[in-house]
């Protein structure tokens, strides 16, 4: 069974400071793995996303993951943090395969202080 | 671009009512998913559906039962509903193709409170 552990449940960083939201994952195969950010009340945006090949991915927003498979490890690390940033942000597990589900974190909530 | 479109955006609803919950996917999307979202938890996989069919199945409760049309909409049923299933659900639509990298792109939601 595909899981993701996100220990971060609350993050306060000042704004301009740099930022790295942990991710761990337990899949048996090569997984994909997925940052997506929730605005409060709103839907689910998508960040970035690892599929193979580099394992250091860009995504929108200055937003860059790197995928570590012998630490299990996905990591979304900004340089420069935004007020606009504070949100919710899940990391999340998929499986190769037709209309696989995703498996998401409890999520880490990122609060920005000016 | 389209996106992901859900209706209603806000649902109220009593005790033992149904409710039908509609999902739009994006153009040429064949794939739909649903997911629940209860308050301050992460979003938790009911169902979903490929080409029609349904593909893959969740912790989706017996009460609740769920389609994909021949236009590739999709329609979530819940009846005899609970309190517990106030929550927000979330549909989400992909591109299967051949290639199995298919991304999820997320609908903004359904908020439905049972009273």
């Amino acid at each position: 069974a595909q899981s993701v552990t996100q220990p971060d449940i609350h993050i306060t960083v000042s704004e301009g400071a740099s930022l790295e939201l942990r991710c761990n994952y337990s899949y048996g195969a090569t997984p994909y793995l997925f940052w997506y950010v929730q605005s409060p009340g709103q839907g689910l945006q998508l960040l970035l996303k690892y599929f193979s090949g580099d394992t250091l991915v860009q995504g929108i927003k200055g937003f860059e993951a790197e995928f570590k498979r012998s630490q299990s490890s996905f990591n979304l690390r900004k340089p420069s943090v935004h007020w606009s940033d504070a949100a919710e942000y899940f990391c999340a597990v998929g499986a190769a395969g037709t209309a696989s589900k995703l498996t998401f974190g409890t999520g880490t909530r990122l609060q920005v202080t000016l | 671009a389209a996106g992901v479109i859900q209706s209603p955006r806000h649902l109220i609803k009593e005790k033992r009512e149904t409710a039908t919950l509609k999902c739009y996917p994006i153009p040429r999307h064949d794939t739909v998913y649903w997911y629940q979202q209860g308050p301050g938890q992460d979003p938790q996989f009911l169902i979903s559906f490929y080409e029609k069919m349904q593909s893959d199945k969740g912790s989706i409760p017996d009460r609740f039962s769920a389609q994909q049309f021949s236009d590739y909409h999709s329609e979530l049923n819940m009846s005899s509903l609970e309190l517990g299933d106030s929550a927000l659900y979330f549909c989400a639509s992909s591109f299967t193709g051949g290639d199995l990298t298919d991304t999820q792109y997320f609908g903004p939601g359904t908020r439905l409170t049972v009273l």
